[in-house]
């Protein structure tokens, strides 16, 4: 059973870049099988699709495309996500999730449990 | 870009059915997936490529998928199913994520 936790900190300044990392255990992060991604839920309301990775094949959403990295380190079995230029706006619990099928199939199987990221002075 | 559009809440008796749409532009040609959200908490998946259930999941949630809508249903509801329901697909490389349906159970 894949399980996947978010980390990085929990307040980012306005203009500056948020900066998360998702340690993957129970599966390799290699596995041919396996996209991950991040979502982001700002309080109160419903969740926002960031992006995916596959390999090192990434999708954005193009609202934030012009903001947004995702990248994954095979070597620590982590994924990342930057996103930079924030704004309040951007205040949000992040997730991190791993699914399989990819493209029509896309599914998010499992979540890390979410991090707040405040964007504040 | 693509849309899903979900009725913002849906009340259900304990013990009833209860069902949630959501609507896109030929749905039916794509998969849909569901997602269980309670307060504080991850979103668990429910259902995928429209009327799957993953290990674990209850019988009672079922979902189909034709035309333009997609629809989760729970047969005889439980006091522990009231949530937010959100479905996703995806179109063109994007995921996409319905705006949401909290479920009342009273």
């Amino acid at each position: 059973q894949l399980q996947l936790q978010e980390s990085g900190p929990g307040l980012v300044k306005p203009s500056e870049t948020l900066s998360l990392t998702c340690t993957v255990s129970g599966g390799s992060i290699s596995s041919r099988s396996s996209f991950w991604g991040w979502i982001r839920q700002p309080p109160g309301q419903g969740l926002e699709w960031i992006g995916t990775i596959y390999y090192s094949a990434t999708n954005y959403s193009p609202s934030l495309k012009s903001r947004v990295t995702i990248s994954v380190d095979t070597s620590k079995n982590q994924f990342s996500l930057k996103l930079s230029s924030v704004t309040a706006a951007d205040t949000a619990v992040y997730y991190c999730a791993g699914g399989g099928g990819g493209g029509l199939s896309t599914k998010f199987d499992y979540w890390g449990q979410g991090t707040l990221v405040t964007v504040s002075s | 870009s693509y849309e899903l559009t979900q009725p913002p809440s849906v009340s259900v008796s304990p013990g009833q059915t209860a069902s949630i749409t959501c609507s896109g532009d030929k749905l039916g040609n794509k998969y849909a997936c569901w997602y269980q959200q309670k307060p504080g908490q991850s979103p668990i998946l429910v259902i995928y490529q429209d009327n799957k259930r993953p290990s674990g999941i209850p019988e009672r949630f079922s979902g189909s998928n034709s035309a333009n809508t997609a629809t989760l249903t729970i047969s005889g509801t439980q006091a522990m199913d009231e949530a937010d329901y959100y479905c996703q697909a995806w179109d063109s490389g994007t995921v996409i994520f319905g705006g949401g349906t909290k479920l009342t159970v009273l």
